[in-house]
């Protein structure tokens, strides 16, 4: 069992639909991370959280350390949106730990 | 500022050749990674650096070396190239622990 798993590993939308990517993680972090890779193939930082919520633009990240669990929220959803949204988790160390990627499609 | 630079974009090697990954940031960042991204896996570190002087192996370091004689560059060479180490390899810099990565635009890399 992967130690960040991220669900659903694909998903598709209609433009302007609210979505959801979770995030779930089976060991002690300091911080998680949500990131997005473009068809391109480029890997921008979305969201660097520890606790509570975070917000730029359309998107809202959040964070349950209890639950050990994060999601991504898009709202009003549109076809820039498309790409593959990444969960990483750092701990007490200077590494990080990837969830293999949600695959986003947002259809107009 | 250009951010991290990887250099080249694309690579066809063949087995047993060697070659280097280069990455340079003009952040002044501390922290920089390498990293592989295979179909259906996530990223995978290789080999990361807290700063000039200083590099640690990472989760998947067999066939690779790294220096970091700079702040700014960070390269990855890849000793004898085998068809295993076919992957986008990606370099991220990051100002210390607790920031956020800045991601180069990757090197596509084929062993055949």
């Amino acid at each position: 069992k992967n130690e960040v798993e991220q669900s659903p590993q694909n998903l598709t939308a209609q433009e302007g639909e609210f979505i959801t990517i979770n995030c779930s993680y089976s060991v002690g972090i300091s911080a998680l991370h949500w990131l997005q890779q473009h068809p391109g193939g480029g890997i921008v930082s979305l969201f660097m959280l520890s606790s509570g919520k975070k917000k730029h633009g359309r998107l809202i990240a959040t964070i349950n350390i209890q639950e050990k669990h994060s999601s991504l929220h898009i709202t009003a959803s549109h076809p820039r949106d498309s790409a593959v949204y990444i969960c990483a988790v750092s701990r007490n160390t200077d590494k990080l730990i990837f969830g293999t990627g949600t695959r986003l499609q947002v259809f107009p | 500022n250009a951010g991290v630079t990887q250099t080249p974009k694309f690579q066809v090697l063949k087995t047993g050749q060697s070659m280097t990954l280069q990455c340079a940031q003009d952040m002044n960042h501390e922290y920089m990674s390498w990293y592989r991204q295979d179909p259906g896996m996530g990223l995978r570190l290789i080999h990361y650096s807290v700063g000039a002087g200083i590099t640690d192996q990472g989760e998947v370091p067999n066939g690779y070396n790294v220096s970091r004689s700079t702040t700014e560059d960070f390269p990855l060479r890849l000793l004898s190239a085998a068809p295993s180490q076919t992957s986008v390899y990606f370099c991220a810099s990051s100002l210390n622990r607790v920031q956020p990565q800045h991601f180069g635009d990757g090197t596509r890399l084929s062993i055949l």
